[in-house]
């Protein structure tokens, strides 16, 4: 059972341009958010983070949005630049500290 | 700072042997996991530790076992291995804190022929 969910497999922008990455969840009982962004070859760092009491978090190019009410959460990066291409992952995690993965989104910044 | 150090990062065994990854943290972190990264499946975790002697199950825990003797290291063991666990292996850590994010490892690519 997918608890949390990226239907996207892979998206491609125009640099420059908003890309707008999407999550679904299903349980309810998640309280914090995150999206991590990995390259070939290595481990998934940390790019933004929401708590389930906020709807908005915002750090530069990055902005995540929470909708608890349609258990959907998405990432958008404006403008998109080349370096952002990578794989995205968004996690979820619950009270017991577990912590769940999408499927992740391949980003790909057309030049 | 290491940060979370994963070894070895890549490793052939044969079916039915055994071997054991070791995830280790220098950010004096309570929580630490195991996840495992195949095509299309993402990032599935295989077993969790929110502390020092204590370890749960996360969505694929079979075939393997973890120990978490003490607080830096997380080891994950295959005890018979098999050709489903070819895969890269990633470890995190983190804090007991609210709103913090987990630090990975640069990964352990495993692969049973």
């Amino acid at each position: 059972d997918q608890q949390v969910k990226q239907n996207s497999p892979s998206l491609s922008v125009q640099e420059g341009r908003i890309s707008i990455l999407n999550c679904d969840y299903t349980n309810s009982m998640f309280d914090y958010f995150l999206w991590y962004k990995k390259y070939p070859a290595e481990g998934p760092t940390f790019l933004i983070s929401i708590s389930s009491i906020k709807d908005k978090n915002e750090d530069g190019r990055f902005t995540v949005f929470l909708n608890k009410s349609a258990k959907h959460l998405s990432l958008h990066i404006v403008p998109s630049q080349p370096g952002d291409s990578a794989v995205y992952f968004c996690a979820a995690r619950d009270p017991n500290e577990k912590l769940t993965f999408g499927t992740g989104t391949r980003l790909t910044i057309i030049p | 700072n290491a940060g979370v150090t994963q070894t070895p990062k890549f490793r052939v065994l044969k079916t039915g042997q055994s071997m054991t990854l070791l995830c280790a943290q220098d950010m004096n972190h309570e929580y630490m996991y195991w996840y495992r990264q195949d095509p299309g499946m993402g990032l599935r975790l295989i077993h969790y530790s929110v502390g020092e002697g204590t370890t749960a199950k996360g969505e694929v825990p079979d075939g393997y076992n973890v120990s978490r003797l003490k607080k830096q290291n997380f080891l994950l063991g295959l005890e018979s291995a098999a050709p489903s666990q070819t895969s890269v292996y990633f470890c995190a850590s983190g804090h007991r804190t609210s709103n913090t994010e987990a630090f990975f490892g640069q990964g352990t690519r495993l692969t049973v022929v």
